[in-house]
């Protein structure tokens, strides 16, 4: 089945500055890669996603970027704000069929000092 | 859209007696619903696949006899746990894929379950 490693574990950063959060995935049928934020004690909210047919994706201050061939995709978080601290998980599945599950990295809690 | 109602909230509940946890799919129909278990500071696991019908698919390590699922209808899918013990203290949540123009997964709000 599919694995997803997910680094750094924590990750603190300044007000203003970038973060970036790195996963990797061993399942090349893998063909969308969601990625979460989850405030404590919430369900997992949907902050960006990518499909296996573009290798970069961009909403405003995030952007994810999919690299097919090392199998590998990462969260990019440009002028931090406070509210951005949170924990964050990557997710990897095939969307083909209904019951292939998500799987997901371990988690990155990301703190920004103000 | 592809909302999941998932209930309760937060439950707090005696060792060795049972809690039912459900997820209803409230404007769409989920034939597969994924129950996954996240401890503290950890991540998603996931527990066991609902299929509407049949029975649950487990992961190793989960004892089908203590969370019992059941999916009986394509808008309803229930989580037991059965006899529940102190280490079943948890945040229960579920998942259903979805369609909205693309596949996508949906989320239930989560359970908060202690055992005390």
């Amino acid at each position: 089945g599919e694995n997803v490693e997910q680094h750094p574990s924590t990750l603190s950063v300044q007000e203003g500055d970038s973060a970036v959060i790195k996963c990797t995935y061993s399942d090349s049928a893998s063909n969308y890669f969601p990625w979460y934020k989850q405030e404590l004690g919430k369900r997992p909210q949907l902050i960006i996603d990518i499909r296996s047919n573009v290798g970069e994706k961009k909403d405003q201050r995030i952007a994810v970027t999919l690299n097919k061939t090392a199998k590998h995709f990462s969260l990019h978080i440009t002028e931090t704000q406070p509210e951005d601290s949170a924990v964050y998980f990557c997710a990897a599945t095939m969307t083909n069929n209904a019951g292939n599950m998500l799987t997901f990295g371990g988690g990155t809690r990301l703190m920004v000092k103000p | 859209g592809a909302v999941v109602s998932q209930h309760p909230s937060r439950v707090i509940c005696k060792s060795g007696t049972s809690v039912k946890i459900e997820c209803r799919s409230l404007d769409f129909q989920a034939t597969t619903m994924f129950w996954y278990r996240q401890f503290p500071k950890q991540s998603l696991m996931l527990m066991a696949t609902s299929n509407e019908g049949s029975k649950a698919t487990y992961e190793q390590g989960v004892e089908k006899d203590k969370f019992l699922i059941n999916h009986a209808s394509l808008t309803l899918s229930t989580l037991t746990v059965t006899s529940a013990h102190p280490e079943d203290s948890s945040f229960y949540i579920c998942s259903a894929r979805v369609w909205t123009g693309n596949y996508g997964y949906t989320f239930g709000s989560g359970t908060r379950l202690t055992v005390v």
